[in-house]
Protein backbone atom coordinates (compact mmCIF):
# COMPACT_ATOMS: atom_id res chain seq x y z
CA UNK A 1 0.00 0.00 0.00
CA UNK A 2 0.90 3.66 -0.73
CA UNK A 3 2.57 5.30 1.96
CA UNK A 4 0.57 8.76 1.20
CA UNK A 5 -2.41 8.31 -0.68
CA UNK A 6 -4.63 11.11 -2.07
CA UNK A 7 -8.45 11.42 -2.70
CA UNK A 8 -9.82 11.85 -5.65
CA UNK A 9 -7.61 11.33 -7.86
CA UNK A 10 -9.45 12.83 -10.58
CA UNK A 11 -12.53 15.88 -10.41
CA UNK A 12 -14.24 18.24 -13.20
CA UNK A 13 -16.13 20.45 -11.02
CA UNK A 14 -17.98 24.34 -12.12
CA UNK A 15 -16.85 27.44 -11.28
CA UNK A 16 -17.90 28.73 -7.53
CA UNK A 17 -18.17 25.15 -6.49
CA UNK A 18 -16.35 23.75 -2.77
CA UNK A 19 -14.14 21.15 -3.28
CA UNK A 20 -12.18 19.87 -0.92
CA UNK A 21 -8.84 16.93 -1.92
CA UNK A 22 -7.31 15.04 0.71
CA UNK A 23 -4.45 13.31 1.81
CA UNK A 24 -3.51 10.69 4.16
CA UNK A 25 -0.21 9.28 5.00
CA UNK A 26 1.03 5.95 6.89
CA UNK A 27 4.46 7.07 7.43
CA UNK A 28 4.34 8.96 10.44
CA UNK A 29 5.67 12.12 9.63
CA UNK A 30 4.75 15.42 11.03
CA UNK A 31 5.12 17.58 8.40
CA UNK A 32 2.73 18.09 5.26
CA UNK A 33 2.58 20.01 2.47
CA UNK A 34 0.76 21.03 -0.64
CA UNK A 35 1.73 21.81 -3.70
CA UNK A 36 0.36 22.87 -7.11
CA UNK A 37 1.94 21.59 -10.36
CA UNK A 38 1.18 23.81 -13.22
CA UNK A 39 3.02 22.75 -16.65
CA UNK A 40 6.37 25.04 -17.61
CA UNK A 41 6.08 26.09 -13.74
CA UNK A 42 6.95 23.47 -11.89
CA UNK A 43 5.53 22.37 -7.90
CA UNK A 44 4.74 25.52 -6.11
CA UNK A 45 3.40 25.26 -2.30
CA UNK A 46 0.24 26.17 -1.18
CA UNK A 47 0.49 25.33 2.45
CA UNK A 48 2.68 23.59 4.97
CA UNK A 49 1.94 22.29 8.40
CA UNK A 50 4.54 20.75 10.95
CA UNK A 51 1.91 19.28 13.52
CA UNK A 52 -1.42 19.67 13.76
CA UNK A 53 -1.82 23.32 15.63
CA UNK A 54 1.09 24.31 13.04
CA UNK A 55 0.08 25.89 10.05
CA UNK A 56 1.81 27.91 7.49
CA UNK A 57 0.93 29.81 3.97
CA UNK A 58 3.41 28.87 1.13
CA UNK A 59 3.83 30.74 -2.14
CA UNK A 60 0.75 30.60 -3.54
CA UNK A 61 -2.18 30.25 -0.56
CA UNK A 62 -4.86 32.66 -1.90
CA UNK A 63 -8.01 30.66 -2.78
CA UNK A 64 -7.18 27.88 -0.41
CA UNK A 65 -7.68 26.91 2.59
CA UNK A 66 -6.63 23.70 4.61
CA UNK A 67 -7.05 21.81 7.81
CA UNK A 68 -5.04 19.40 9.47
CA UNK A 69 -7.39 16.73 11.09
CA UNK A 70 -4.85 14.28 12.37
CA UNK A 71 -1.26 13.79 12.35
CA UNK A 72 -1.90 11.48 9.58
CA UNK A 73 -4.50 13.54 7.41
CA UNK A 74 -3.81 16.91 5.97
CA UNK A 75 -7.36 18.19 3.60
CA UNK A 76 -6.89 21.56 1.02
CA UNK A 77 -10.07 23.24 0.41
CA UNK A 78 -10.67 25.62 -2.59
CA UNK A 79 -13.90 27.42 -1.38
CA UNK A 80 -14.71 28.71 -4.47
CA UNK A 81 -13.14 27.20 -7.42
CA UNK A 82 -12.34 28.88 -9.96
CA UNK A 83 -11.08 27.87 -13.61
CA UNK A 84 -7.57 29.07 -12.94
CA UNK A 85 -7.35 26.49 -10.18
CA UNK A 86 -7.20 23.77 -12.42
CA UNK A 87 -4.04 22.07 -12.30
CA UNK A 88 -2.48 18.52 -10.38
CA UNK A 89 -2.03 18.66 -6.93
CA UNK A 90 0.12 17.30 -4.81
CA UNK A 91 0.32 16.21 -0.88
CA UNK A 92 3.55 15.91 0.54
CA UNK A 93 5.16 14.56 4.10
CA UNK A 94 8.43 14.93 5.32
CA UNK A 95 10.15 13.60 9.25
CA UNK A 96 11.20 15.98 11.96
CA UNK A 97 14.03 14.88 13.69
CA UNK A 98 14.66 15.62 17.03
CA UNK A 99 15.78 19.32 17.44
CA UNK A 100 12.93 20.34 15.14
CA UNK A 101 15.68 19.60 11.72
CA UNK A 102 13.35 18.10 9.06
CA UNK A 103 15.09 15.03 6.98
CA UNK A 104 14.79 17.42 3.46
CA UNK A 105 12.92 15.28 1.86
CA UNK A 106 9.85 15.28 1.40
CA UNK A 107 7.36 11.87 0.19
CA UNK A 108 4.91 12.75 -2.84
CA UNK A 109 1.14 11.27 -2.96
CA UNK A 110 0.09 9.92 -6.46
CA UNK A 111 -1.05 13.45 -7.26
CA UNK A 112 -5.04 15.07 -7.68
CA UNK A 113 -5.69 16.20 -11.26
CA UNK A 114 -8.41 18.90 -10.73
CA UNK A 115 -10.31 20.43 -13.59
CA UNK A 116 -12.70 23.89 -13.13
CA UNK A 117 -14.54 24.54 -16.23
CA UNK B 1 14.12 34.86 -1.77
CA UNK B 2 15.65 31.38 -2.59
CA UNK B 3 14.85 30.00 -6.59
CA UNK B 4 15.75 27.43 -8.60
CA UNK B 5 16.48 27.81 -12.34
CA UNK B 6 16.48 24.44 -14.36
CA UNK B 7 17.44 24.02 -18.00
CA UNK B 8 14.35 24.09 -20.15
CA UNK B 9 13.70 21.30 -21.84
CA UNK B 10 12.27 18.82 -23.72
CA UNK B 11 15.61 16.76 -24.05
CA UNK B 12 15.34 13.90 -26.60
CA UNK B 13 18.37 11.85 -26.73
CA UNK B 14 18.96 8.33 -27.61
CA UNK B 15 19.44 5.33 -25.60
CA UNK B 16 23.00 5.07 -24.14
CA UNK B 17 23.53 8.70 -24.98
CA UNK B 18 24.95 11.10 -22.28
CA UNK B 19 22.57 13.40 -20.02
CA UNK B 20 23.49 16.69 -18.79
CA UNK B 21 20.39 18.78 -17.25
CA UNK B 22 21.69 22.19 -15.71
CA UNK B 23 20.72 23.33 -12.33
CA UNK B 24 21.28 26.87 -10.59
CA UNK B 25 20.08 27.94 -8.01
CA UNK B 26 19.81 31.41 -5.51
CA UNK B 27 19.67 30.69 -1.48
CA UNK B 28 20.39 33.10 1.19
CA UNK B 29 21.35 30.68 3.28
CA UNK B 30 23.11 26.94 2.55
CA UNK B 31 20.93 24.94 1.28
CA UNK B 32 20.34 21.37 0.68
CA UNK B 33 19.83 20.54 -3.05
CA UNK B 34 17.72 17.75 -4.50
CA UNK B 35 16.59 15.78 -8.01
CA UNK B 36 13.47 14.41 -8.31
CA UNK B 37 11.96 12.85 -11.05
CA UNK B 38 8.57 12.37 -12.11
CA UNK B 39 7.33 9.37 -14.32
CA UNK B 40 4.07 9.51 -16.85
CA UNK B 41 1.21 9.49 -14.01
CA UNK B 42 3.16 9.34 -10.77
CA UNK B 43 3.76 11.75 -8.05
CA UNK B 44 7.60 12.99 -7.63
CA UNK B 45 10.12 10.79 -6.21
CA UNK B 46 13.35 11.70 -5.01
CA UNK B 47 16.43 10.89 -7.35
CA UNK B 48 19.32 12.45 -4.91
CA UNK B 49 19.92 14.92 -2.94
CA UNK B 50 22.95 17.00 -1.30
CA UNK B 51 23.56 18.65 1.65
CA UNK B 52 26.52 20.78 1.52
CA UNK B 53 29.00 21.87 -0.74
CA UNK B 54 31.20 19.07 -2.82
CA UNK B 55 28.71 16.67 -2.14
CA UNK B 56 27.81 14.30 -4.88
CA UNK B 57 24.77 12.76 -4.74
CA UNK B 58 24.16 9.41 -7.29
CA UNK B 59 21.58 7.06 -7.98
CA UNK B 60 20.50 4.88 -10.19
CA UNK B 61 23.52 6.03 -12.25
CA UNK B 62 22.62 9.59 -11.95
CA UNK B 63 24.60 11.84 -10.39
CA UNK B 64 25.13 15.47 -9.00
CA UNK B 65 27.98 17.86 -7.04
CA UNK B 66 26.91 20.46 -5.11
CA UNK B 67 29.26 23.34 -6.29
CA UNK B 68 28.78 26.66 -4.03
CA UNK B 69 31.17 28.36 -5.84
CA UNK B 70 28.76 28.56 -9.29
CA UNK B 71 25.60 28.10 -7.79
CA UNK B 72 24.90 24.79 -9.66
CA UNK B 73 23.75 21.26 -8.95
CA UNK B 74 23.63 19.82 -12.26
CA UNK B 75 22.30 16.10 -12.96
CA UNK B 76 24.35 14.00 -15.02
CA UNK B 77 24.19 10.43 -16.58
CA UNK B 78 26.66 8.47 -18.56
CA UNK B 79 24.43 6.56 -20.37
CA UNK B 80 20.59 6.66 -20.94
CA UNK B 81 18.08 4.25 -21.10
CA UNK B 82 14.39 4.30 -22.71
CA UNK B 83 13.28 3.85 -18.68
CA UNK B 84 14.48 7.08 -18.20
CA UNK B 85 12.27 9.37 -19.59
CA UNK B 86 10.45 11.48 -17.12
CA UNK B 87 10.57 14.80 -15.78
CA UNK B 88 13.25 16.18 -13.43
CA UNK B 89 12.72 18.58 -11.26
CA UNK B 90 15.74 20.27 -9.20
CA UNK B 91 14.85 21.13 -5.94
CA UNK B 92 16.43 23.27 -3.03
CA UNK B 93 15.53 23.48 0.96
CA UNK B 94 15.79 26.72 2.75
CA UNK B 95 17.77 26.39 5.80
CA UNK B 96 18.56 29.23 8.08
CA UNK B 97 21.74 28.38 10.63
CA UNK B 98 21.87 24.84 9.89
CA UNK B 99 18.24 24.06 10.77
CA UNK B 100 15.74 23.14 7.64
CA UNK B 101 12.94 24.51 7.62
CA UNK B 102 11.56 22.11 5.20
CA UNK B 103 10.11 23.95 2.31
CA UNK B 104 10.74 23.17 -1.30
CA UNK B 105 11.67 25.40 -3.81
CA UNK B 106 11.12 23.48 -7.60
CA UNK B 107 12.51 24.52 -10.99
CA UNK B 108 10.15 23.97 -13.75
CA UNK B 109 11.23 20.55 -14.67
CA UNK B 110 12.82 19.28 -17.84
CA UNK B 111 11.26 16.39 -19.71
CA UNK B 112 13.43 13.75 -20.83
CA UNK B 113 12.58 11.04 -23.91
CA UNK B 114 14.61 8.91 -24.50
CA UNK B 115 14.50 7.00 -27.79
CA UNK B 116 15.33 2.84 -28.70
Amino acid sequence: DADVTQTPRNRITKTGKRIMLECSQTKGHDRMYWYRQDPGLGLRLIYYSFDVKDINKGEISDGYSVSRQAQAKFSLSLESAIPNQTALYFCATSAELAGGHSTDTQYFGPGTRLTVL
Amino acid sequence: GDSVTQMEGPVTLSEEAFLTINCTYTATGYPSLFWYVQYPGEGLQLLLKATKADDKGSNKGFEATYRKETTSFHLEKGSVQVSDSAVYFCALSDRVRGSTLGRLYFGRGTQLTVWP
